[in-house]
């Protein structure tokens, strides 16, 4: 069965510093892929970096890039240059399949509290 | 550009209550639709996913009961609320042709007192 593991609860980073984010994942789909979302104490869940099982070089958006170890099964989300708006709760999310006619469903882990300290 | 709107934003009531929450999407058409819930400090937990009106898959036996009845309307429903169906309720939308990212509307807080 499909499952996602963050297994850490809380983090803290300093300002200006760079942190990296665990997510493991299993699955026996050949075909998925991965997400990261960011949760801010408003509650919103906001995308922020998507990596496909197929894609040959790891998933970079702005200061977020996504550390893709296929055959460990991890994808680590790395964020540069840490700000204090960067303090949420992040969470790793995993689809199986793709293409036209796919439900889409998202699986998610149970998240990573970061806190940036100034 | 793409929207998605919830209301309302919080919702106190009490047990035996019925409950309607509201999910519309704007911008986009034949989109993907999704109800999670989430406990506090907790991950998200999808309860329901819809690919097309009318049409509606239960990922979770429960309470709660949704509905599509225009392409870019979701609504989840409850005829009798428990203690337990407190929690922070997220719609999403996505693109059921692409990478599948989704979008999610800004939550509902329910409170069942």
């Amino acid at each position: 069965a499909q499952k996602i593991t963050q297994t850490q609860p809380g983090m803290f980073v300093q300002e200006k510093e760079a942190v990296t984010l665990d997510c493991t994942y299993d699955t026996s789909d050949p075909s998925y892929g991965l997400f990261w979302y960011k949760q801010p104490s408003s509650g919103e869940m906001i995308f922020l970096i998507y990596q496909g099982s197929y894609d040959q070089q790891n998933a970079t958006e702005g200061r977020y890039s996504l550390n893709f170890q296929k055959a460990r099964k991890s994808a680590n989300l790395v964020i540069s240059a840490s700000q204090l708006g960067d303090s949420a709760m992040y969470f790793c999310a995993m689809r199986e399949g793709f293409g036209s006619g796919n439900t889409g469903k998202l699986i998610f882990g149970q998240g990573t509290t970061l806190q940036v300290k100034p | 550009s793409q929207t998605i709107h919830q209301w309302p934003a919080t919702l106190v009531q009490p047990v035996g209550s019925p409950l309607s929450l509201e999910c519309t999407v704007e911008g986009t058409s034949n989109p993907n639709l999704y109800w999670y819930r989430q406990a506090a400090g907790r991950g998200l937990q999808l309860l329901f996913y819809s690919v097309g009106i009318g049409q509606i898959s239960s990922e979770v036996p429960q309470n709660l009961s949704a509905s599509r009845p225009q392409d870019r309307q979701f609504i989840l429903s409850s005829k009798k609320l428990l203690l337990s169906d407190s929690g922070f309720y997220l719609c999403a939308w996505s693109r059921g042709s692409t990478s599948g990212e989704q979008y999610f509307g800004p939550g509902t807080r329910l409170t069942v007192t």
